[in-house]
């Protein structure tokens, strides 16, 4: 089973509308960290926001915020107003607290271009 | 504050051959993995490194890949013989400690096995 799954291969959105990028997760440990990476074109993996399995509030930095529904096992990225560098790839990936090591799990991504 | 430096940017090499390429983390971060992300697909963890020790390489391939990590600061993958599917774009990521909610990476290295 996949662990972590991004059901939007791609989207098109409206420059300075709010976005929603879906991402569901699997696991069986009580203790896990969401997170979100966002990679333009360059390649390089850039950090977006972190969600703790035990946080009660839903993560944001800035324009970000992590849509945590624990029961329903989703994490969902909220960009509010976009912009047209918001186009990128999104990665939502999961640190397993576990299993002794740390490395991410990542979904296979959504491709987010914004038009003007 | 200097990021994750990875080298070369490219490399084009035959089947057969061996590759090798470098990271050098952030200064102070403890934390190294290497992440092999083939095109289309999110990346995935090939090995984690804590200063100089290995804490999981169980999705490394180690009948061809390698990597090193001597003195707890930069490290080096290496695959030999190469093959067509490790065309890829392999990932250096660093974080300050395990645990640590920020990984930090690299511009990557891009593979291509003809």
């Amino acid at each position: 089973a996949q662990k972590i799954t991004q059901t939007q291969p791609g989207m098109f959105v409206q420059e300075k509308e709010a976005v929603t990028l879906d991402c569901t997760y699997d696991t069986s440990d009580q203790s896990y960290g969401l997170f979100w990476y966002k990679q333009p074109s360059s390649g390089e993996m850039i950090f977006l926001i972190y969600q703790g399995s035990y946080d009660e509030q839903n993560a944001t930095e800035g324009r970000y915020s992590l849509n945590f529904q624990k029961a329903r096992k989703s994490a969902n990225l909220v960009i509010s107003a976009s912009q047209l560098g918001d186009s990128a790839m999104y990665f939502c990936a999961m640190r397993e607290e576990g299993r002794g090591a740390d490395g991410l799990t990542f979904g296979k991504g959504t491709h987010l271009i914004i038009q003007p | 504050e200097a990021g994750v430096a990875q080298s070369p940017r490219y490399k084009i090499i035959e089947k057969r051959q061996s590759v090798a390429f470098w990271c050098n983390p952030i200064s102070g971060h403890a934390t190294l993995y290497w992440y092999q992300q083939i095109l289309g697909q999110g990346p995935k963890l090939l090995i984690q490194f804590q200063n100089n020790g290995v804490v999981d390489d169980s999705q490394l391939p180690k009948d061809r890949f390698s990597a090193e990590r001597l003195k707890g600061v930069d490290s080096t993958l290496k695959i030999q013989p190469a093959k067509l599917e490790d065309s890829a774009v392999y990932l250096c990521a660093s974080s300050l400690d395990r645990g640590h909610e920020k990984l930090f990476f690299g511009s990557g290295t891009q593979l291509s096995v003809l």
